[in-house]
């Protein structure tokens, strides 16, 4: 069965610092990838997808996200979080083809 | 591109009435759309999926006779929540595919339903 642990529930980060968030996937064959951010009482925004290929990905908003198959994760990562990046992150996790399977989130406070 | 729209974005209900919620995808045709809960703090829980034109498949522990998922077009699925409790109360957000690429997923802004 496929699984997705975002370990860090909640984080926060002082405006201008460089922000992980971590993300580990269970899954049998390599998954298809994501991370999305969501505002207060808002949908989801894609913010990156890995399917194949160059394990680094790069999305908007200045996030990237890195695949890692023997730690069977895929961090996001910014190198300076602007006061805007505050929000709820989710990773999920998805086979070609089959349903996604959401983490729990990850809360983002941006401190001044 | 790529636009779901949520209908209405906000809505509340005495107990024990319906409620229907509508999800559009304005740019594109979505083969596929997908009902999610999602209680305060929590991650999305995925309630159903839709194909245009045919029943609905729902995920174990959800009521089909309780939440009714029509997706009669390519551009339109509706959700109704039929004899609303407040357990009901909840953020439902609908997702939408084009097809060619069945994993990707774009959401709408979600609906705020609240039960009195």
């Amino acid at each position: 069965a496929q699984s997705v642990t975002q370990p860090d529930i909640h984080i926060t980060v002082s405006e201008g610092a460089s922000l992980e968030l971590r993300c580990n996937y269970s899954y049998g064959a390599t998954p298809y990838l994501f991370w999305y951010v969501q505002s207060p009482g808002q949908g989801l925004q894609l913010l990156l997808k890995y399917f194949s290929g160059d394990t680094l990905v790069q999305g908007i908003k200045g996030f990237e996200a890195e695949f890692k198959r023997s730690q069977s994760s895929f961090n996001l990562r910014k190198p300076s979080v602007h006061w805007s990046d505050a929000a709820e992150y989710f990773c999920a996790v998805g086979p070609p083809g089959g349903k996604l399977q959401f983490g729990a989130g990850t809360q983002v406070v941006v401190t001044p | 591109g790529a636009v779901v729209s949520q209908h209405p974005s906000r809505v509340i209900c005495k107990s024990g009435t319906s409620v229907k919620i509508e999800c559009r995808s304005l740019d594109f045709q979505a083969t596929t759309m997908f009902w999610y809960r999602q209680f305060p703090k929590q991650s999305l829980m995925l309630m159903a999926t839709s194909n245009e034109g045919s029943k609905a498949t729902y995920e174990q522990g959800v009521e089909k006779d309780k939440f009714l998922i029509n997706h009669a077009s390519l551009t339109l699925s509706t959700l109704t929540v039929t004899s609303a409790h407040p357990e009901d109360s909840s953020f439902y957000i609908c997702s939408a595919s084009p097809g060619d690429s069945y994993n990707e997923q774009f959401f709408g802004p979600g609906t705020r339903l609240t039960v009195l």
